[in-house]
């Protein structure tokens, strides 16, 4: 059973692109979680989605950031007019169950590290 | 305020010794605290988790140790070996409905280096 997957690993930007993110999850897990980590720095919650809906996304800036987990296909979080303070690593996390009376696990994709020059 | 505080932020062990990692948390509605490793350019894993039910958990060299009246965890590695040295990030969440449920809020992370 293959891992969480994230594209692409490393993604070189200028300042005033765009970045989209790409977060597979673990087979037959439909809660997708986004973290941001600067260096040094611990995880910061972004967003939480379901297949087609945002359950949480209290984390994420409020402009120049989205997520979106469709039916098909990967999860995507995308950073429109990137700015070098974006430069981060992102990670996903893939879980089987919602939160809620039992937590479940989450487990991590190897990150996209994102460097906006 | 939904924070947790992760103490020593770094620390040096030698072979065989054991490494203690503390984590302090405010929000008394969190009910899962998780442990993880990260090397180096991956992604984190799972270590050990614990509830608050417990109040120590034990898996192989690791041990979690949750004082719930004191809001503090701790990590504990036992006969640490060069192999151990990645950041350790502990973490909360809170699993009730409404809210922030499920996010894990993480520590800012502890280096340990084990030394042969």
């Amino acid at each position: 059973n293959a891992g969480v997957m994230q594209n692409p690993r490393h993604l070189v930007r200028r300042r005033g692109q765009e970045a989209r993110l790409r977060c597979s999850p673990m087979k037959g897990h439909s809660h997708v979680y986004w973290y941001r980590q600067l260096p040094e720095e611990g995880l910061k919650f972004m967003v939480y989605l379901q297949k087609e809906n945002i359950i949480d996304e209290s984390g994420m800036p409020k402009e120049r950031f989205s997520a979106e987990f469709p039916k098909e296909g990967p999860s995507i979080l995308r950073i429109q007019q990137v700015v070098r303070g974006d430069s981060a690593a992102y990670f996903c996390a893939s879980s089987p169950k919602p939160p809620g009376g039992h937590q479940e696990t989450q487990y991590f994709g190897p990150g996209t590290r994102l460097l906006v020059l | 305020q939904q924070q947790v505080k992760q103490s020593p932020q770094s620390l040096i062990v030698q072979k065989g010794g054991i490494s203690i990692i503390n984590c302090a948390y405010e929000n008394t509605a969190f009910d899962y605290f998780p442990w993880y490793q990260q090397f180096p350019g991956k992604g984190p894993a799972l270590l050990i988790a614990i509830r608050p039910d417990v109040s120590e958990k034990k898996e192989g060299r690791f041990t979690i140790s949750f004082n719930k009246s004191a809001k503090q965890f701790s990590l504990h590695i036992m006969d640490s070996q060069p192999g151990d040295s990645a950041t350790y990030f502990c973490a909360a969440s809170a699993s009730g409905y409404g809210g922030s449920q499920g996010n894990l809020i993480f520590g800012k992370g502890t280096k340990l280096s084990v030394k042969p």
